[in-house]
């Protein structure tokens, strides 16, 4: 069945580590997308990217990075930089341009420090 | 940037009855493409709904139904006969028909089903 696979579902960061979020998808998807969500704030958009070797930075990407080398896969690194990392991580992904299309998401990976 | 507005943080049903769920957005644009999802507790995101602005009949599936006014830029999510697994956050989301490539979404609603 074609998806968008995340993993960790859990993972912990201690002081001062990067770590990273992976997110794979099979649905030959162009557009993907990452998302934090915290309580009460609804999906903030992280970084986006429409193509491989291309990414833009969405509303909260300080202290994030991301890299798209490959059409399948758009890993999110959580860096040292970003003081405030715990939430609920979502993966999404979109048919691009057809702009009708949906998002469709992963199950995402909840984030907590140590 | 558009705006998507869920003013109601938390909703509450009885079971069988009927809620209706408030969304307005700001745009300017006349094409664009407007969704519900569903957050249960598990937390995977489900489409509920898809609403196209071009198309002045609103959209149902099953028991959900929209009530999309354009003109006041408000789309309302209607649950009837409401059970026990429609409990769940919803988020009503924007997509430009032009550029089409984000999503902007509202807070969310939390909704509580009695029995």
């Amino acid at each position: 069945d074609g998806g968008i696979t995340q993993s960790p579902k859990y993972l912990f960061r201690k002081e001062g580590q990067n770590v990273t979020l992976s997110c794979e998808q099979n649905l030959n998807h162009d557009a993907m997308y990452w998302y934090r969500q915290d309580p009460g704030q609804g999906l903030r958009l992280i970084y986006y990217s429409q193509i491989v070797n291309d990414f833009q930075k969405g509303d909260i990407a300080e202290g994030y990075s991301v890299s798209r080398e490959k059409k399948e896969s758009f890993p999110l690194t959580v860096t040292s930089a970003q003081k405030n990392p715990t939430a609920f991580y979502l993966c999404a992904s979109t048919i691009f341009p057809r702009v009708e299309e949906k998002l469709f998401f992963g199950s995402g990976t909840q984030l907590s420090v140590l | 940037a558009q705006t998507v507005t869920q003013s109601q943080p938390e909703m509450s049903v009885q079971e069988a009855e009927t809620v209706t769920l408030s969304c307005t957005y700001d745009t300017s644009e006349s094409d664009y493409y407007l969704f519900w999802y569903k957050q249960p507790p598990s937390r995977q995101m489900i489409l509920v709904i898809r609403q196209e602005a071009y198309k002045q009949q609103n959209a149902t599936e099953n028991r959900f139904s929209v009530n999309f006014q354009k003109a006041a830029k408000s789309f309302s999510l209607k649950i009837s006969d409401s059970q026990l697994g429609d409990a769940a956050m919803y988020f009503c989301a924007y997509r430009s028909g032009g550029t089409g490539n984000q999503f902007y979404f509202g807070t969310g609603t939390s909704l509580t089903v009695i029995p």
